[in-house]
């Protein structure tokens, strides 16, 4: 069963907004990543944050996590044509469990 | 370039081939994965290898078999496929497998067609 559903399902903005992300889980989360996977790419990590955090910065993006409510969010500011894809989280419990992605959110970015 | 690299890209086959999907690490990590993943559908953890045991295996029907020769390496033996096998898969690698918050590595995927 998946871990994380993100929501919105997919996001149109204009180049220069700031697109927001949200994931929720159902159970107790060791940490929680960020992935975004380009059309036909692999998926490439983008940040990870621990369950003992409640908020990481990398560059653009701020990933947020609040463990009471089983939630996380992930802004991209500024965005940019070339932030177009899809966007997955991924929660993992304790140590030796699998990484369980949400559903994921595509993103357009149009200039 | 990504850091792992699979092989081949495209792969067509009929339901009685035997085939073998490859995938090739050089990041001294010790933990690798295989996943399937469908169009406009999350990655699915198929494998999970650590130090070249089978540590994880989600229940993935015995046509598909794992191998891990040594820590570089990871092949995906294929036979017998349905139509609904048809997916891309993905291998990624990690340091460990078992300790701590760690991120994934992940290749570009072989884009499975079985006709």
């Amino acid at each position: 069963s998946q871990q994380g559903e993100e929501d919105p399902q997919a996001l149109s903005i204009q180049e220069g907004e700031n697109a927001t992300m949200n994931c929720s889980y159902k159970t107790s989360i060791n940490n929680l990543q960020w992935y975004r996977q380009n059309s036909g790419r692999g998926l490439v990590h983008l940040i990870l944050i621990r369950s003992n955090e409640r908020e990481k910065h990398s560059g653009r993006l701020r990933v947020t996590l609040d463990t009471s409510k089983k939630s996380s969010s992930l802004l991209i500011t500024a965005s940019r044509a070339a932030d177009t894809a899809s966007y997955f989280c991924a929660a993992r419990g304790q140590a030796g469990t699998a990484l369980i992605f949400g559903k994921g959110t595509t993103l357009s970015v149009s200039s | 370039d990504t850091e792992v690299t699979q092989t081949p890209k495209h792969l067509v086959m009929g339901m009685t081939n035997k085939k073998s999907l490859k995938c090739e690490q050089h990041m001294g990590h010790r933990a690798m994965y295989w996943y399937k993943q469908k169009a406009k559908k999350p990655p699915e953890l198929m494998f999970v290898y650590s130090y070249e045991k089978l540590s994880i295996n989600e229940s993935v029907p015995s046509r598909f078999s794992p191998e891990c020769p040594n820590s570089s390496l990871l092949n995906l033996h294929l036979h017998a496929l349905q139509p609904e096998d048809s997916a891309l898969y993905l291998c990624a690698s990690s340091p460990t497998w078992a300790r701590g918050p760690q991120p994934q590595h992940f290749g570009d995927g072989t884009r499975l067609s079985i006709l």
